[in-house]
């Protein structure tokens, strides 16, 4: 079974600071692993993805996150906190994301950006 | 045009109705999702179908009801609505493809119960 913690339930963070938003996953086969983020009264919207190619991903409006198989870790950051970036944050795991399989989310990191 | 269409956005309700949320992906995907949220934000999966055929269906009361009439649509349907049932529901799709396995997500149909 697959399972997501995310320590922080709050961060706070200066405009302009590095963001840190931390996921750890416990898988029994590899994992791919998600984060998405979820901006007030919308949907979920896709940040990044890691599915077993870089380790290092890229991903939309600055954000990037490492995948660390020794750590269990597939920590988010973002060189400098934008305003823009107060939202709420999502870490997802799939053993495999074909036929439906069961993407498992952790509980959330709320992001607040202070100026 | 939208990817993923919930209606409707809004549904405030008594205890003891029924009522519908219906979704629709414009994506080609075959498979779609119901989540609910509640009021931490914590985020669940229902029921999830693959090519109108249900693939997962988690412990949640028989009062919901999925129905797939095709794979570009998936409805739930909710009877004898409760306090508890009060939550966030997302419909979402992806596709069974190992290397775009992402989910898409509606923008979320928001259901009161008093």
């Amino acid at each position: 079974a697959q399972s997501v913690t995310q320590l922080g339930s709050h961060v706070s963070v200066s405009e302009g600071a590095l963001v840190l938003l931390r996921c750890n996953y416990s898988s029994s086969v590899p994992p791919y692993l998600f984060w998405y983020v979820q901006y007030p009264n919308q949907g979920l919207q896709l940040l990044l993805k890691y599915t077993s190619a870089a380790t290092l991903v890229k991903g939309i409006n600055g954000f990037e996150a490492e995948f660390k198989k020794s750590e269990t870790s597939f920590h988010l950051t973002k060189p400098s906190a934008h305003m823009s970036d107060a939202a709420e944050y999502f870490c997802a795991v799939t053993p495999n994301p074909e036929y439906g399989q069961n993407f498992v989310f952790g509980p959330g990191t709320r992001l607040s950006v202070l100026p | 045009d939208t990817a993923v269409s919930q209606t409707p956005k809004y549904l405030v309700t008594q205890m003891g109705n029924d009522k519908s949320i219906k979704c629709e992906q414009n994506l080609g995907h075959d498979t779609m999702y119901w989540y609910k949220q509640d009021s931490k934000k914590f985020l669940k999966i229902m029921f999830s179908y693959n090519n109108k055929e249900l693939i997962i269906n988690e412990t949640v009361p028989n009062r919901f009801s999925p129905k797939s009439p095709d794979k570009a649509h998936l409805n739930l349907h909710i009877n004898s609505l409760e306090l508890g049932d009060s939550a966030v529901y997302f419909c979402a799709s992806s596709h069974s493809d190992a290397n775009t396995g992402e989910l898409f997500f509606g923008e979320g149909s928001r259901l009161t119960v008093l």
